[in-house]
């Protein structure tokens, strides 16, 4: 039983490129979130999915879209990296929205 | 806004000790509480749950929670130099806004159990 399963583990980008950060949960859970960790900052949540085929903004969701795939799977681009998105990327889920999140390993990702 | 306010510590504690986190909120209508451990480097791990007043114990876990005072805690009973993470807390849930997707954290704090 994977849990929550995140790709890539690492990755270094360049400005300006684009990206897709993938998330796949094997729990059968409804929603899924996904974070980021700064030093100092803590976990911010950058979009959720209540349920399949909705998405919401969370606390800091510019410069990245969500596509909620199906009910295993959610995905998070950056179109055009910026240096201010160098960081740790939590992918979490839970069976109802106010129920323990369970999360993944984690992509740690640097933009140069 | 909704706030979750640790000490970022460190908290440093002999092995053997107990080991006392603490935690305020600020909306007063959340209803669901956690503490997640995160070892330096990986993900956040859930080790408690807590959703009324009163004590929830787990082995060598103790959750507390005080809604009136908007106060939670966990306490660590015989720390162990294995226990040394950030602690963090997270609070789900409230009236305000009528949502309750939101699991705000706190910034955490740093524990570290001295052999």
């Amino acid at each position: 039983n994977a849990g929550v399963t995140q790709t890539p583990k690492f990755q270094v980008l360049k400005t300006g490129q684009s990206m897709t950060l993938q998330c796949a949960q094997d729990m059968n859970h409804n929603s899924m979130y996904w974070y980021r960790q700064d030093p100092g900052m803590g976990l911010r949540l950058i979009y959720y999915s209540a349920s399949e085929g909705t998405t919401d903004k969370g606390e800091v969701p510019n410069g990245y879209n969500v596509s909620r795939l199906n009910k295993r799977e959610f995905s998070l681009r950056l179109e055009s990296a910026a240096p201010s998105q160098t960081s740790v990327y939590f992918c979490a889920s839970s069976d109802l929205l106010n129920q323990p999140q369970h999360f993944g390993d984690g992509t740690r990702l640097s933009i140069l | 806004q909704k706030e979750v306010e640790q000490n970022s510590g460190p908290l440093s504690v002999p092995e053997g000790a107990i080991a006392s986190l603490n935690c305020t909120y600020s909306d007063r209508g959340s209803q669901s509480f956690f503490w997640y451990r995160q070892y330096s480097g990986k993900s956040p791990e859930l080790i408690m749950s807590i959703y009324s007043n009163g004590d929830k114990e787990d082995g060598r876990f103790t959750a507390q929670l005080n809604k009136a005072s908007q106060y939670v805690s966990l306490l660590i009973r015989d720390s162990q130099p294995s226990d040394s993470a950030t602690y963090l807390c997270a609070v789900n849930g409230g009236a305000s806004g009528g949502s309750n997707y939101k699991l705000t954290f706190g910034k955490g704090t740093l524990l570290t159990v001295n052999p």
